[in-house]
């Protein structure tokens, strides 16, 4: 199992940053991905999770409106959208996929979002 | 949300050191709680489910009990590997939120 990330990204306050997440080795369909986001030097945070089998999802209440969960079945990849960015959601964002134990067992190597004017 | 509150903070141990990190949730939470080890730069690594069932390929040093509101994380004999920062996780309900991390120094 490997999940490759989308590159660093420097965003101005006020856009949208769209993070990838390209999965092989398994099949893609058969598990769940959650989203995790880590500020400078701070803790995690939880950001939500998607089922790759049929896109629902569930997100946390502090981004639901600002976040998008998406996949791409044709291409074994997950997106996270986040939209009207503000300077505390720089930080590094990790995917993550369920593993057989239903919890996240195997993760991206992360991507910074830098959110600067 | 759940309030995820970690103990200690900070820990300085010696290899070989039995060390314990306790989690305490502020509802019940049942034994909807994760354990994760994050090294420096690194992704988290999921350690233990379910309040103490080992996650596969996780060494069998590593431990968790608990249930309700307290919860503990062990690693009975600390390996140079094992210095990182854990973190405790909610699963009892969304958002599902993690304690504040407990770094493990070496002594």
């Amino acid at each position: 199992v490997q999940l490759v990330q989308s590159g660093a990204e420097v965003k101005k306050p006020g856009a949208s940053a769209k993070v990838s997440c390209k999965a092989s080795g398994y099949t893609f369909t058969s598990y769940g991905f959650t989203w995790v986001r880590q500020a400078p030097g701070q803790g995690l945070e939880w950001m939500g999770w998607m089922s790759a089998y049929n896109g629902n999802t569930k997100y946390a209440p502090k981004f639901q409106g600002r976040v998008t969960m998406t996949r791409d079945t044709s291409t074994s990849t997950a997106h996270m959208e986040l939209r009207s960015l503000k300077s505390d959601d720089t930080a590094i964002y990790y995917c993550a996929r369920d593993s057989p134990s239903g919890w996240p067992g195997y993760w991206g190597q992360g991507t910074l979002v830098t959110v600067s004017s | 949300d759940i309030q995820m509150t970690q103990s200690p903070s900070s820990l300085s141990a010696s290899i070989g050191d039995r060390v314990t990190i306790t989690c305490r949730a502020s509802q019940s939470i049942s034994v909807y709680l994760n354990w994760y080890q994050q090294r420096p730069g690194k992704a988290p690594n999921l350690l233990i489910y379910a309040a103490s069932s080992l996650q596969s390929e996780v060494p069998s040093r590593f431990s968790g009990g608990g249930s309700g509101t307290h919860f503990t994380l062990t690693i009975s004999s600390l390996q140079p590997e094992d210095f990182a920062t854990y973190y405790c996780q909610q699963t009892d309900s969304i958002p599902y939120t993690f304690g504040q991390g407990t770094r493990v120094d070496i002594k």
